[in-house]
C-alpha cells in the first residue's frame, strides 16, 4: 500500500531555511504520470498547495511563493525534499507531502503532516 | 482568500441531507479542470472523498457523493452521521498564473 511520512525540524528560526523530506513506499516516482505534492496547513486555516514534482522531473510551484521554494526528488531513496527560504512566523502550519495521480489529477495519498513552527 | 469558495460551515441532524457547494471561476472549474472533494477529521491528515467531479475512492461510502455544473461543484451527503462531523475541502486545478492547485477554504459540517 502506499505510505507517506513528512519529517524535519519542528521548530526554526524566522529569515532560517526549512528543509522538509518526505519519505514514501508503495509507489515509485520514476512511473509515469505520477508525481508527489505538498501541502500546508496554518492551524485552524485551510490547505494550501506548495509544490509538485512528476515522474520526469517537471516542477511546479505556487505562484505566490515560487521565489522561496525548491522541490526535489531522489528516487532511489523514494525521498522527495522541499526547501523554503526566509521562513516567517505565518509560515507555522502543518505542512503534508501527498502521493499525485496525474491521471485522475488529484492528491490520493497523504503523509500525516509535519508541524513546522517559525518563532525565535 | 481562497481561489474556491466554499461556505464556512453547515449542519444537519443524523440521517439528514446537506450539501456542501464549491464555487470557482472560468480559470479553473469553468475551463473544465476536475473538482476533487477531501474529508479532514479533526487532528487528522486530509482523505481523498471524491475524485473527478463525481467518483468515490474504494471504501468511501455511497451516502457521499458530488456533482459538477458550469463554474461550481456541489458535494452532498445522505443519511449524516456523528462520524461524518469533519472538514471538508474542494480542489481544482487553476489555469492562470503558470498553473497551480487550488483549495477552497474549507467547510466544517456539524451533526447536530
Amino acid at each position: 500500500q502506499i505510505t507517506l511520512k513528512e519529517s524535519g525540524p519542528t521548530l526554526v528560526k524566522p529569515t532560517q531555511t526549512l528543509t522538509l523530506t518526505c519519505t514514501f513506499s508503495g509507489f515509485s516516482l520514476s512511473t509515469s504520470g505520477v508525481g508527489v505534492g505538498w501541502i500546508r496547513q496554518p492551524p485552524g486555516k485551510a490547505l494550501e498547495w506548495l509544490a509538485l514534482i512528476y515522474w520526469d522531473d517537471d516542477k511546479r510551484y505556487s505562484p505566490s511563493l515560487k521565489s522561496r521554494l525548491t522541490i526535489t526528488k531522489d528516487t532511489s531513496k523514494n525521498q522527495v525534499v522541499l526547501t523554503m527560504t526566509n521562513m516567517d512566523p505565518v509560515d507555522t502550519a502543518t505542512y503534508y507531502c501527498a502521493h499525485y495521480s496525474g491521471y485522475t489529477p488529484n492528491f490520493d495519498y497523504w503523509g500525516q503532516g509535519t508541524l513546522v513552527t517559525v518563532s525565535s | 482568500q481562497s481561489v474556491l469558495t466554499q461556505p464556512p460551515s453547515v449542519s444537519g441532524a443524523p440521517g439528514q441531507r446537506v450539501t456542501i457547494s464549491c464555487t470557482g471561476s472560468s480559470s479553473n472549474i469553468g475551463a473544465g479542470y476536475d473538482v476533487h472533494w477531501y474529508q479532514q477529521l479533526p487532528g487528522t491528515a486530509p482523505k481523498l472523498l471524491i475524485y473527478g467531479n463525481s467518483n468515490r475512492p474504494s471504501g468511501v461510502p455511497d451516502r457521499f457523493s458530488g456533482s459538477k455544473s458550469g463554474t461550481s461543484a456541489s458535494l452532498a451527503i445522505s443519511g449524516l452521521q456523528a462520524e461524518d462531523e469533519a472538514d471538508y475541502y474542494c480542489q481544482s486545478y487553476d489555469s492562470s498564473l503558470s498553473g497551480s492547485w487550488v483549495f477552497g477554504g474549507g467547510t466544517k459540517l456539524t451533526v447536530l
